[in-house]
């Protein structure tokens, strides 16, 4: 399965862009990586999804580099009820969207006044 | 916005005791799994359940857990007899055929006790 590195922590500035980075270097051409948050113990929610392009919708944007050995989550205007924990998942070979999440220990934004 | 319903909400039951934990999946959803989350570890993976019968199961879907869909709607996950390493929060999350990802629910906290 490919791996992900995400930094445990980061801040962010209410209203500031939140830019959360991922590593996956393992990752092979037809894996996709996802996107998740859990806010405070709750069930984990999907945010985003891409294979090699940007993907922007109403909850954030997702910048692939070329290589697609990382992204970049970005939520353009944080605000306090975006303090969660974020996954960067990449799906295990083979699932397509059917299969399994590996959940790693994700990225814990606290976005502050 | 359709929701996974999970009940109860939190349940405390002694060790040895069979629970039950139940899930409203959306309504016209076909795939279903189950996740688990120790307090303050990953949310790890159980089981996943397709057209009646188990596609994939982890380690830790030992003999003393068991899912099914008895009426056609709910999706449970049975414990046989509970263990205190068995108190986790626990997530239902379900996938309609055209969704890209799964919904989670809010989870069941069991306390064994």
């Amino acid at each position: 399965d490919a791996k992900t590195t995400q930094p445990p922590s980061m801040d962010c500035a209410e209203g500031r862009a939140a830019n959360l980075p991922c590593n996956h270097s393992t990752i092979s051409g037809n894996e996709y990586v996802y996107w998740y948050r859990q806010i405070h113990s709750q069930g984990p929610q999907y945010i985003i999804h891409g294979l090699k392009n940007n993907e922007t919708n109403e909850m954030a944007s997702l910048i692939i580099t070329e290589d697609r050995k990382s992204s970049t989550l970005i939520l353009p205007h944080a605000t306090l009820r975006d303090t969660a924990v974020y996954y960067c998942i990449v799906r295990p070979p083979g699932s397509g969207n059917t299969g399994k999440l590996i959940f790693g220990q994700g990225t814990t934004l606290q976005v502050k006044p | 916005e359709p929701e996974v319903t999970q009940t109860p909400s939190h349940q405390v039951t002694q060790m040895g005791q069979e629970v039950i934990l139940r899930c409203v999946p959306i309504s016209n959803h076909l795939y279903f799994y189950w996740y688990r989350q120790i307090l303050g570890q990953k949310v790890e993976f159980l089981v996943s359940f397709y057209n009646n019968e188990i596609s994939e199961k982890s380690e830790i879907f030992d003999d003393q857990f068991s899912v099914e869909r008895p009426d056609g709607s709910n999706f449970t996950l049975k414990i046989r007899s509970t263990k205190l390493e068995d108190s986790a929060m626990y997530f239902c999350a379900t996938l309609g055929g055209n969704q890209v990802s799964a919904f989670f629910g809010q989870g069941t906290r069991l306390t064994v006790v």
